[in-house]
This record gives C-alpha cells, structure tokens and sequence, in this order.
C-alpha cells in the first residue's frame, strides 16, 4: 500500500529553527510537495521538490532524499503566524496525490 | 472573486436530506478535484475531473455523487448521508491532471455536519 509518514504534532520556540520530517512508500514517484493549513482555512502551497536535495525559499525550505523515501521542510526564524500544520503529500505514478495526516506545530512565545 | 471559492461554508443536515456543495474556480483550471478532511486523517481524494471528464472515483459511496458542467464549476450533490461523513469538504484545481509540478490550489472548504 501507499504510505506517508509525518509527526503528529511539534512544539517550538519563536525565532527558533524546526524541522519536519516525512518519509514516504509510493507506487512511482512524481515530485513531493508541502502544505500549510492554518486553523480552518485552505490548505496553501509552501514547497515542490521533484530532484534531490535542498530548495530554499525565504524562512522555508525543504530537502528531498529519493533513495531514502525522505523529505524534511525546515523552517526559520519561527514566528507565531507558523503555527499551522504542514502537510507532506507525494505525487504517485498515477499523478495522484498521495496524503501525509499532516504535522500540527505549536509556537511557543 | 479571486482563486477558488466554495459554497456554503457550514452546511447542518439530516440523514434524509439532499444538499449540494457548489466550488468555483477563477484561475483558468482545466483539472478540479473534491477532497474529505477529517481530524487527524490525510485528505482523502473522492473525485477528479480533468477537462470535465471525471478521471477518478476513489471508491465513493453513491450518496455522493459529483457534477462538473464546465471547467469553473464543480458540485457535489449529497444524499441519504450518514454520521460519519460529517467532515470538512475541500475543493481544488489545477492547471491540468496530469504532470508532475501541478500545483494545487484550495477552496476555504464546507464544514458539514449530518446529524
């Protein structure tokens, strides 16, 4: 079956340094994206990585290991409008998308 | 009205009813999809229309049944719903279905509750 794994929940301080982790088993392999959801609002693009390694984008960024099933999203700089969930989703061979349950992540002042 | 707009936001209803949940999208979409959010659980995808032609049906009850009369414009008419569909209903599009960079975009979702 198809599978996506993150943290249920994480806890950081402001102007702090977090990473997210998620690990993956899909039928083929079509980019890797994150997702953040504030509190009942939509869900908004943050990141694709398709190739391995690091892309960067301001306070964001997120790695890709294809060999390992890997990705992180790191996040800088952490201000209290990040506490949302992030969610991990992989595009199958289907070009389906494929769920992470996503990783809620409080941000302590 | 900008990006990708869903109606209503709360939706209350009984197992006899029939409702339907309307998503419009303003940004030139060929591909629009329906998604099932519940606590804790990944989205669930429940139907993808990709230049109005419905692609997947990921093995949904028939008391949902979609409704894509043109590339803007999706619906997701319910009925005889139980309990346990009680969730948050997303709607998204795409530049098309299919590719690998085709970025997803959201609608705020309808909360609903079937009592």
């Amino acid at each position: 079956g198809q599978n996506i794994d993150q943290p249920t929940e994480m806890t950081a301080t402001e102007g702090a340094i977090v990473q997210i982790n998620c690990t993956y088993q899909t039928s083929g392999f079509n980019g890797l994206f994150w997702y953040q959801q504030h509190a009942g609002e939509a869900p908004t693009f943050l990141s694709y990585n398709v190739l391995d390694g690091l892309e960067e984008k301001g306070r964001f960024s997120s790695f890709l290991s294809r060999s390992k099933g890997y990705s992180y999203l790191l996040l800088k700089e952490l201000q209290m409008k990040d506490s949302a969930s992030y969610l991990c989703a992989v595009k199958d061979s289907n070009y389906q998308l494929i769920w992470g349950a996503g990783t809620k992540l409080i941000i302590k002042p | 009205e900008t990006g990708v707009t869903q109606t209503p936001r709360h939706l209350v209803m009984g197992m006899t009813n029939k409702k339907s949940l309307k998503c419009e999208q303003h940004l030139g979409h060929n591909a629009m999809y329906w998604y099932k959010q519940s606590a804790k659980k990944p989205l669930e995808l429940m139907f993808v229309y990709n230049f109005k032609e419905q692609t997947e049906n990921n093995s949904v009850p028939s008391r949902f049944s979609p409704e894509c009369p043109n590339s803007s414009h999706l619906f997701l008419h319910l009925h005889t719903l139980q309990p346990e569909d009680s969730a948050l209903y997303l709607c998204a599009s795409s530049q098309d279905a299919s590719g690998g960079y085709n970025e997803q975009f959201f609608g705020p979702g309808t909360r609903l509750t079937v009592l």
